[in-house]
């Protein structure tokens, strides 16, 4: 069965520190996303992507979050200088076309650790 | 603004019994609703969804959940859990103007012993 793969499972970083995290979509899906789940708290949208650019960014998703599809197969989230508060469980998901009437498959999750 | 409220952070039942966990949404239009489970260190899965039609769906591992619309409601149900149904439930709503973004409820933590 298809999955959506993200790496690495885990990630210690300082804080100040840029982190690249790693999703591979299910291939025929266009419809790319990013979720984060801090300790404790619900399931946070972060960004939606489609046909190479953002389509939607929540308020979570400052200057300092940016997403990438950098080869047609990954699509990476990055942020650019880590705070504590950034440490959480980040999940990508991907649809196939048509962003409604259609199930988000998620990946494992990156669990983030900002020190 | 759009909201996702389930009404239990932690269940705990024993095998057997029955499990109904509470979820309400606040938006007036049409709406995507879906379960999602998380079993301990795994990804989000899908138990079931509602887009359209019967108001009563049923999904995986002998899940059900009822729409009603009139209530802004999606409430999950199974007869008689297992203790393998130990897990985290999420509901969540996509609205259908909407780039596909899933709001999700703050979970409920479902604890079966055996």
């Amino acid at each position: 069965e298809p999955e959506v793969t993200q790496t690495p499972s885990h990630q210690v970083t300082q804080m100040g520190q840029e982190v690249i995290l790693r999703c591979v979509p299910i291939s025929n899906h266009l419809y790319f996303y990013w979720y984060r789940q801090i300790l404790g708290q619900k399931v946070e949208f972060l960004v939606s992507f489609y046909n190479n650019e953002i389509s939607e960014k929540s308020e979570i998703f400052d200057d300092q979050f940016s997403v990438e599809r950098p080869d047609g197969s990954n699509f990476t989230l990055k942020i650019r200088s880590t705070k504590l508060e950034d440490s959480a469980m980040y999940f990508c998901a991907s649809t196939e076309e048509g962003a409604v009437n259609t199930e988000a498959f998620f990946g494992q999750g990156t669990r983030l650790t900002v020190v | 603004a759009q909201s996702v409220s389930q009404h239990n952070h932690h269940v705990i039942l024993s095998e057997a019994a029955s499990l109904e966990l509470g979820c309400n949404y606040s938006y007036g239009g049409t709406v995507n609703l879906f379960w999602y489970v998380q079993y301990p260190g795994q990804h989000l899965q899908l138990l079931l969804k509602y887009f359209s039609g019967d108001p009563l769906v049923k999904g995986i591992k002998g899940f059900e959940a009822e729409f009603i619309k009139s209530k802004f409601s999606f409430n999950l149900r199974k007869p008689s859990v297992q203790w393998s149904d130990t897990a985290e439930y999420f509901c969540a709503v996509i609205i259908t103007d909407s780039w596909g973004k899933l709001q999700f409820g703050a979970g409920t933590q479902v604890v079966v012993t055996p």
